[in-house]
């Protein structure tokens, strides 16, 4: 059964950081991972979307790497500012068709 | 539409009541995704449909629970019997030709709560 985790748990750093955002997966057996954002009371906002055979995306001051072999994803954010502030989540699609979520890394950037 | 669209955005329901909640894909979008979210828990995966068709159902928590599509475009998650369980935020998604290929645009969610 495939199972994702996210590092860390939670983050507080001030304005103007760069920081990496963890996630691992247990079966590398996936069609692609995609990152969100949540933001409290809201819906998820897609952020990047890696396909299986990509090594990473960007887009803006977001970059995600992927290493399906080693199970692990990188969300690189440069520059962090305080509207950056929110739940990031990972998920995975896997061969079993199923769409599996991290638990999420709450995000606290501080002006 | 702009975006994914879900009604209502509440609903409080006796235990043991069925309650409908619907989604409304973004124009053009053939795959639409239903998750649900409950208190302090993170995001489930319930089923996806590609196009009218549903490829596995057994995301689906329990009988209780169904799912269908019609004409390619909204798609409405039935809860039979409801039970206390059963409340959390309620979201859908859709994405482009293919399922397993292209971004999820998520809407706002259902939040259900059962008394």
């Amino acid at each position: 059964k495939q199972e994702v985790t996210q590092i860390p748990a939670a983050l507080s750093v001030p304005e103007g950081e760069n920081l990496v955002l963890n996630c691992s997966f247990t079966d590398s057996a996936i069609y692609n991972l995609q990152w969100f954002r949540q933001d409290p009371g809201k819906g998820l906002t897609s952020l990047l979307l890696i396909q299986s055979s990509q090594r990473e995306q960007t887009s803006g001051r977001l970059n995600a790497s992927l290493d399906k072999s080693s199970g692990r994803s990188t969300l690189y954010i440069a520059a962090s500012q305080p509207g950056d502030s929110a739940t990031y989540l990972c998920a995975v699609w896997d061969y079993g068709q199923n769409f599996v979520f991290g638990p999420g890394t709450r995000l606290s950037v501080l002006p | 539409g702009a975006g994914v669209s879900q009604s209502p955005s509440n609903k409080v329901t006796e235990k043991g009541k069925d309650v409908e909640l619907r989604c409304d894909p973004i124009s053009g979008h053939t795959a639409l995704y239903w998750y649900r979210q409950s208190l302090g828990q993170g995001l489930e995966f319930l089923i996806y449909f590609q196009g009218n068709s549903a490829p596995d159902k057994s995301g689906l928590p329990s009988d209780r629970f169904s799912a269908e599509r019609t004409g390619g475009s909204v798609s409405t998650l039935t809860i039979q019997r409801t039970q206390q369980e059963d409340s959390a935020v309620y979201l859908c998604a859709s994405s482009g030709i293919a399922a397993l290929s292209y971004e999820q645009y998520f809407g706002p969610g259902t939040r259900l709560t059962v008394t």
